[in-house]
């Protein structure tokens, strides 16, 4: 079966960087794109960007340009989100998800990341 | 890119049906039939429960349906049951690959 088991929860300081994980499996992991789409305390989700497994093309949300880096490594079938210059703000819980191109059908479990000083 | 406009809370008795709506721009909802929604119940990662509009994945019971009429898309539930209690969220295609999603909508019932 489908499924998408990402990294622990993170605790970071302003100005850090953190780097969370995905790894799929059940599917041929080249076939599908990952979107990655966060969710604040008590709040919405946000639509972050989306990488593709099988090239590595990525497109990313203009409020997270520059500061998000999306990447594969096809030989464990993972998915890594870095984000950078971490703000209070960014204190959320951050999913994986496999990309159908127009809808998102499988969630990883979520990973809280929590910016305090 | 602005968020959806969703209602903040609906709510229902069992075995009635409930519309959650959805409204966005000709830039988003209105371009393309590629309306998704999710179901997002506390602490858990959220569900697919409708794509391209008006589509059910495998699993997803008949009683979810979905539909669009210009820039506003809607979310029937119908035969409200207490499992369908949770936050429901839309989500549209917006062009250049990217998506943006709705503010939420928390469904209670009564």
């Amino acid at each position: 079966q489908v499924q998408l088991v990402q990294s622990g929860a993170e605790v970071k300081k302003p100005g850090a960087s953190v780097k969370v994980s995905c790894k799929a499996s059940g599917y041929t992991f080249t076939s599908y794109g990952i979107s990655w789409v966060r969710q604040a305390p008590g709040q919405g989700l946000e639509w972050m960007g989306w990488i593709s497994a099988y090239n590595g093309n990525t497109n990313y949300a203009q409020k997270l340009q520059g500061r998000v880096t999306m990447t594969t490594d096809t030989s464990t079938s993972t998915a890594y989100m870095e984000l950078r210059s971490l703000r209070s703000d960014d204190t959320a819980v951050y999913y994986c998800a496999r990309d159908l191109k127009d809808s998102f059908d499988y969630w990883g479990q979520g990973t809280l990341v929590t910016v305090s000083s | 890119q602005s968020a959806l406009t969703q209602p903040a809370s609906v709510s229902g008795s069992p075995g009635q049906s409930i519309t959650i709506s959805c409204t966005g721009t000709s830039s988003d909802v209105g371009s393309y039939n590629l309306v998704s929604w999710y179901q997002q119940h506390p602490g858990k990662a959220p569900k697919l429960m409708i794509y391209e509009g008006s589509k059910r994945p495998s699993g997803v019971s008949n009683r979810f349906s979905g539909s669009k009429s210009g820039n506003t898309a809607s979310l029937t539930i119908s035969g409200l049951q207490a499992e369908d209690e949770a936050d429901y969220y839309c989500c549209s295609y917006a062009g250049s690959s990217t998506f943006v999603f709705g503010g939420g909508t928390q469904l209670t019932v009564l």
